[in-house]
């Protein structure tokens, strides 16, 4: 199995609805990023989690929510998708100080219509 | 400005040769540096690390830090058209490291 992994690897839905993206890790580790990747302008960090109780806003957070189930799980809401929101999205973990870098899910591709 | 910087590219090499990426980051304290591949589609690996000011070889690849100047590089030998991908740098931020990452070098290797 894969040490993250990502559900759905592939979405397609309509402007104006609710979608979730999922995100399990077997690492062990305490962090945890949400980031989305367009063409050209590479990878942004939507939210952050140091902890369970710990969640952070990356650089572009607006139009989304983040959720820390437990130490493993970490999901990402988009509560009423717009076209523009239509990305790759990657969840990724680290140990504390990231000395081993991170460690990426296989990505949603995601389009709203 | 970006925390990251790296030449955007894309970067066309013929089979066999050298690729050079470079890379540029402006916070000063950053200590760890990281290159990731990332194939189309596909999420991004990590191939190198470097944490000390010179170079670090693995297989083919290279990377080189100096911290005086800000600057990472990733070197590629003997170049393969397998390893036509976007490269990522990415360095620690001091405060919390977290991972800055640079918007990516697209190398094509042709045969």
């Amino acid at each position: 199995d894969a040490d993250v992994t990502q559900t759905p690897r592939n979405r397609i839905t309509k402007t104006g609805k609710r979608i979730m993206l999922e995100c399990s890790q077997t690492k062990g580790h305490d962090r945890m990023y949400w980031y989305r990747q367009d063409p050209g302008l590479g990878l942004r960090l939507i939210y952050y989690s140091f902890d369970v109780k710990d969640i952070n806003k990356g650089e572009i957070s607006d139009g989304y929510s983040v959720s820390r189930q437990a130490q493993a799980k970490f999901s990402l809401s988009l509560e009423s998708a717009i076209p523009n929101q239509t990305a790759l999205y990657f969840c990724a973990t680290s140990d504390p100080h990231g000395v081993w870098g991170y460690t990426f899910g296989s990505g949603t591709r995601l389009t709203i219509v | 400005q970006k925390e990251v910087e790296q030449n955007s590219g894309p970067l066309s090499v013929p089979e066999g040769a050298i690729a050079s990426l470079n890379c540029t980051y402006s916070d000063r304290g950053s200590q760890s540096f990281f290159w990731y591949r990332q194939y189309s589609g596909k999420s991004p690996e990590l191939i190198m690390f470097i944490y000390s000011n010179g170079d670090k070889e693995d297989g083919r690849f290279t990377a080189q830090l100096n911290k005086a100047s800000q600057y990472v590089s990733l070197l590629i030998r003997d170049s393969q058209p397998s390893d036509s991908a976007t490269y990522l740098c990415a360095a620690h931020q001091t405060n919390d490291y977290k991972l800055s990452f640079g918007a990516g070098t697209t190398v094509t290797v042709r045969a």
